[in-house]
């Protein structure tokens, strides 16, 4: 079993709240992603990270933010929490060479009211 | 860009029956892999084949890579209800470290 955690794993919340999700791992992968998925769907990457200070926005127009200040670490803020952002999301990470299967978290499943 | 398109979305079969889902990219892939995802859960790693007409097996499920390396099947004989779930096929892009899940079918199992 992989070495990724995610907090909270369920978050209410009303509309305008700034939040931060919460990702970490501690197999010293340099690789790490966000995606967005509503329940059994499709995923979306929405950020993802080579490495510390490195990060790049994925496929997914999103309004989240992201910070790699530590290997190990890689939270995603909303400023402002939108109905619309009620979903699943989804950490991973991945070896730098060698295969590249992703270890995902348990997920955050958040709610916007 | 990068595409990596699965079908069915859905499959409904009865417990015993045969399932496969199937996976198509526009590009040749070096590699695929595949994912399972139970309900409410995350996915987790199932197997990555790599060779030109790779076959491999693991207990009732078999995967393939097309000759072309352009696209991959997985074959679930005699269904069970643990094998209930959204299985994702994914192929790596020209980004490095990038994977392009495809859409994912959803299995669902009557008993």
């Amino acid at each position: 079993e992989a070495d990724i955690y995610q907090t909270p794993r369920y978050l209410v919340i009303g509309t305008g709240k700034k939040i931060t999700l919460e990702c970490s791992q501690t197999m010293g992968h340099d690789k790490m992603y966000w995606y967005q998925q509503d329940p059994g769907m499709e995923l979306h990457l929405i950020h993802y990270s080579y490495g510390v200070n490195s990060t790049e926005k994925g496929d997914l127009s999103s309004e989240s933010t992201v910070s790699r200040i530590r290997t190990e670490h890689f939270p995603l803020t909303l400023e402002s929490a939108r109905p619309s952002h009620t979903s699943q999301y989804l950490c991973a990470s991945t070896r730098t060479s060698g295969s590249y299967e992703q270890y995902f978290g348990p997920g955050t499943r958040l709610t916007v009211t | 860009g990068q595409q990596v398109m699965q079908i069915p979305q859905y499959q409904h079969v009865q417990e015993g029956e045969d399932f496969t889902t199937y996976c198509n990219s526009s590009t040749t892939l070096s590699n695929i892999q595949w994912y399972k995802q139970r309900p409410g859960g995350h996915p987790v790693f199932l197997i990555q084949l790599v060779k030109s007409g790779e076959v491999k097996k693991q207990k009732r499920l078999t995967f393939q890579f097309g000759e072309a390396k352009k696209n991959s099947s997985l074959h679930i004989t005699a269904t069970q209800t643990t094998d209930v779930g959204t299985y994702f096929c994914a192929g790596p892009g020209t980004t490095l470290g990038r994977l392009y899940f495809g859409r994912g079918t959803q299995l669902t199992v009557w008993p």
